[in-house]
């Protein structure tokens, strides 16, 4: 099972606005930043979101990160059926001296 | 902007290893560090190990230890990961990604990734 804690799924509709919610512990989120990538059916992980809440270059201000003690959240407005991805969570793990992951959150845009 | 382009898909019999090979261009190699992360079919993201092509100096995460080896050739900007004893769950896409530092999943650029299908 997976370090870090992720709904299975999520759904919206077009335009509106999903949260992704991102468990951990003291040793992971608590204590390190935290990363956010979307995966399209096929392709490798694109990095969204790094260290809490900084955005790459040329990803668009419609993503949004944010953490809270040993939890972190990944927001995304003005839904778009492009949106559907596969979504994951990461940290460094202070205590395993590991990157460790969520299990994914499957976003739906109905 | 930095390229990582893997080697092609493998398959292979349970016992055997496998040795993928990740080369890195548009960048200078060694001022990075190189994680490999793999995803089974349908599952999620798994981090494998870390190294530092600056010397070589490498970190495995717990589960590998002892069946995982990665190497570097700095003449030809490339990193290789060596998995052996392969069973049916190693079955799995295997990225090799980039970082800025080592105890960070801030990953900004990956590999094409290589399937690897462990098969009898």
């Amino acid at each position: 099972q997976s370090v870090l804690t992720q709904p299975p799924s999520v759904s919206a509709a077009p335009g509106q606005k999903v949260t992704i919610s991102c468990s951990g512990s003291s040793s992971n989120i608590g204590s390190n930043f935290v990363s956010w990538y979307q995966q399209l059916p096929g392709t490798a992980p694109n990095l969204l979101i790094y260290e809490n809440n900084k955005r790459p270059s040329g990803i668009p201000d419609r993503f949004s990160g944010s953490k809270s003690g040993t939890s972190a959240t990944l927001g995304i407005t003005g839904l778009q059926t492009g949106d559907e991805a596969d979504y994951y969570c990461g940290a460094w793990d202070s205590s395993l001296s590991a990157g460790v992951f969520g299990g994914g959150t499957k976003l739906t845009v109905l | 902007q930095m390229q990582l382009v893997q080697s092609g898909a493998e398959v292979k019999k349970p016992g055997a290893s496998v040795k993928v090979s990740c080369k890195a261009s548009g960048d200078t190699f060694t001022i990075y560090y190189i994680h490999w992360v793999r995803q089974a079919p349908g599952q999620g993201l798994e981090w494998m190990g870390i190294m530092n092509p600056n010397g070589g100096s490498t970190s495995y995460a717990q589960k590998f230890q002892g069946r995982v080896t990665m190497t570097r050739d700095t003449s030809t900007s490339t990193v290789y990961m060596e998995l052996s004893s392969l069973r049916s769950e190693d079955t799995a896409v295997y990225y090799c990604v980039r970082s800025h530092i080592v105890a960070t999943t801030r990953f900004d650029y990956w590999g094409q990734g290589t399937l690897v299908t462990v098969s009898s």
